[in-house]
């Protein structure tokens, strides 16, 4: 079983649907990120958070340390948010040095 | 500038050529890292750089060489690569480590022929 557990794997929306896209992970985490992915490679990270609740315009990433569950929310989608959206963890590495464990990505469709 | 910047965009190169990826940042920070992603794949860690200095090095084989010649730079070295090593290569960097924000280039997607 993966570490990092994304769902769903791929979603389809209509243009302004709200949108929710899960990550459970088994693991002890220090921090967990939410990164976007275009087609064509480039990441942007969109949120960087260890509890509660981040907002940034339309979107809204929240974090349950003891659930081990983090969800991202997109209100009002547009399909300039059709990309890939991974969820990855920090956690602790051999030698006290961490490591970012990534989840397999949910891959968003917002049809026009 | 928030940018970090990849050169080149594409690269093609056969089993016996030797290339390299660049890796530029102005942002002042001094973790610097290289990824590989693997078509509908998430990235894999291969190196990160801390102040200039080699702090992980996730057993990625010996024809992948990485360097940091200073602060805002990183290379990365090819030589006798194989076909299965064709993927997407991300630069990444943070101001200190993991503990920051990351900041992600747009990648060298490199085939080997």
């Amino acid at each position: 079983k993966n570490e990092v557990e994304q769902s769903p794997q791929n979603l389809t929306a209509q243009e302004g649907e709200f949108i929710t896209i899960n990550c459970s992970y088994s693991v002890g985490i220090s921090a967990l990120h939410w990164l976007q992915q275009h087609p064509g490679g480039g990441i942007v990270s969109l949120f960087m958070l260890s509890s509660g609740k981040k907002k940034h315009g339309r979107l809204i990433a929240t974090i349950n340390i003891q659930e081990k569950h983090s969800s991202l929310h997109i209100t009002a989608s547009h399909p300039r948010d059709s990309a890939v959206y991974i969820c990855a963890v920090r956690r602790g590495a051999q030698g006290g040095s961490e490591k970012l464990v990534f989840g397999k990505g949910t891959k968003l469709t917002v049809n026009p | 500038d928030t940018e970090v910047t990849q050169t080149p965009k594409h690269l093609v190169m056969g089993m016996t050529n030797k290339k390299s990826l660049k890796c530029e940042q102005h942002m002042g920070h001094r973790a610097m890292y290289w990824y590989k992603q693997k078509a509908k794949k998430p990235p894999e860690l291969m190196f990160v750089y801390s102040y200039e200095k080699l702090s992980i090095n996730e057993s990625v084989p010996s024809r992948f060489s990485p360097e940091c010649p200073n602060s805002s730079l990183l290379n990365l070295h090819l030589h006798a690569l194989q076909p299965e090593d064709s993927a997407l290569y991300l630069c990444a960097s943070s101001r200190t480590g993991f503990v920051e924000k990351l900041f992600f280039g747009s990648g060298t997607q490199l085939s080997v022929l």
